[in-house]
């Protein structure tokens, strides 16, 4: 079945702290992983977009990873801010043949305190 | 516009009520897309147009759901008889080209949909 899992659900760091996210997938064929930032009562944005040959890309104090041998991602937060506080979705997209389908895991929930 | 606009933000209808849903994507976007995000969830996937052509609808969960995008830009989707599990946020994503693969996709601030 295809699935994206993230762990942990929530997380709670300090200002200034660092954190790691993590996604494991199970969807294929495989077209690209997609980190997405969802504030409360908001769409998610875009963070970054890897394809099957990339292994990391960054976005300001973002940097994910991706191992697409063990089906792994990692979202990497660096110095975070009270502005990071929010939900962050792993996605996967799934190659078909007319278009592809984009698979959403629950997302983590990040909460940052001062 | 800036940027993929949704309305209206909230909706609250009785059950077996008729609802309709509006996105306005960025324009000149070809592709666009609509979601159905439950309460702590993901967004899961609806339908999918390519300019005025509904090419993807395998995610529509009953035949309540209508989804319609007549001039290629503006989208409407119609829920018939609403049900309380059409309880959710109906967000809707746009993208420059056509597929979205490897594209970035730009989404709305959702309409929330409350039945009660």
């Amino acid at each position: 079945k295809n699935q994206v899992e993230q762990s942990p659900q929530s997380l709670i760091i300090l200002e200034g702290k660092n954190c790691t996210l993590q996604c494991n997938y199970t969807v294929s064929p495989f077209s690209n992983l997609r980190w997405y930032k969802q504030d409360t009562g908001r769409g998610p944005v875009s963070l970054t977009i890897m394809t099957f040959s990339e292994n990391t890309k960054s976005n300001g104090r973002y940097t994910a990873t991706l191992d697409a041998d063990t089906k792994q991602s990692s979202l990497h937060i660096t110095a975070s801010q009270l502005s990071d506080s929010a939900s962050y979705i792993c996605v996967v997209t799934r190659r078909t043949y007319n278009t592809d389908k984009l698979i959403f895991g629950t997302g983590t929930r990040l909460q940052v305190f001062p | 516009g800036a940027g993929v606009s949704q309305s209206p933000r909230y909706k609250v209808a009785k059950r077996g009520q008729d609802v309709a849903l509006r996105c306005d994507p960025i324009s000149g976007h070809v592709s666009l897309f609509w979601y159905q995000q439950a309460l702590g969830q993901g967004p899961e996937f609806l339908t999918y147009f390519q300019n005025e052509a509904q090419l993807d609808k395998s995610g529509l969960p009953s035949d309540r759901f209508f989804a319609e995008r007549p001039e290629g830009s503006v989208s409407t989707l119609k829920i018939q008889r609403t049900q309380q599990e059409d309880s959710a946020v109906y967000l809707c994503a746009s993208s420059l080209v056509a597929g979205g693969r490897n594209e970035k996709l730009f989404f709305g601030s959702g309409t929330q949909l409350s039945v009660l």
